[in-house]
């Protein structure tokens, strides 16, 4: 079965700071793979996908995740924060029709 | 497109009580997905539906729980004899291809 880890429950950055969320996937077939955002009382909101096409898949609200084959991680990238990027992110794995979520990030951003 | 939607999107009911949510997904959509939510995890999967045919069920979807999508519109997710256990964010999700779906905003149940 596919699942999928996200390394560290909270990440704190400064405004203007680089973002980076850490997912990593195991899955015994080339997976699709996907970054969702949460704000507070809110459904989750698709912020990328990797579907086996380029390995540096940009997404919206200037995020990007690379997909590393060799070290089956597909981690999250925003080269500065702002404030409206809090929020929790989850990644997610394909497993037949359905999607594995990790347990999320929350990020916080500071003034 | 007006998105996926859901209702109601708060829920307080007693323990014992049966409650029925809906959700209603983008239109040209075939596929819809029910997922559930606790405090501080990430969603977990219930059942999916592929037009009005129920393809799959996780085995959290207990037999208190049914859900159905009747001429592969709309669906509804019934809880019979609600427990404490139950209190969770019930997410409803649709998509046209098999990935890529796209969420409403959720229901929040609480059963006191």
């Amino acid at each position: 079965a596919q699942s999928v880890t996200q390394l560290g429950s909270h990440v704190s950055v400064s405004e203007g700071a680089l973002v980076l969320l850490r997912c990593n996937y195991s899955s015994s077939v080339p997976p699709y793979l996907f970054w969702y955002v949460q704000y507070p009382n809110q459904g989750l909101q698709l912020l990328l996908k990797y579907t086996s096409a380029a390995t540096l898949v940009k997404g919206i609200n200037g995020f990007e995740a690379e997909f590393k084959k060799s070290e089956t991680s597909f981690h999250l990238t925003k080269p500065s924060a702002h404030m409206s990027d809090a929020a929790e992110y989850f990644c997610a794995v394909t497993q037949a029709q359905k999607l594995v979520f990790g347990q999320g990030t929350r990020l916080t951003i500071n003034p | 497109d007006t998105g996926v939607s859901q209702d109601p999107r708060h829920k307080i009911t007693k323990r014992g009580q049966n409650v029925t949510f809906r959700c209603d997904p983008i239109s040209e959509h075939n596929r819809l997905y029910w997922y559930r939510q606790t405090l501080g995890q990430g969603p977990e999967f219930l059942t999916y539906f592929q037009n009005e045919a129920q393809l799959e069920k996780s085995r959290l979807l207990s037999d208190r729980f049914s859900a159905e999508r009747p001429k592969g519109s709309f669906s509804t997710l019934e809880i019979q004899r609600t427990e404490q256990g139950d209190s969770a964010m019930y997410l409803c999700a649709s998509s046209l291809e098999p990935y890529e779906q796209y969420f409403g905003p959720g229901t929040r149940l609480t059963v006191t």
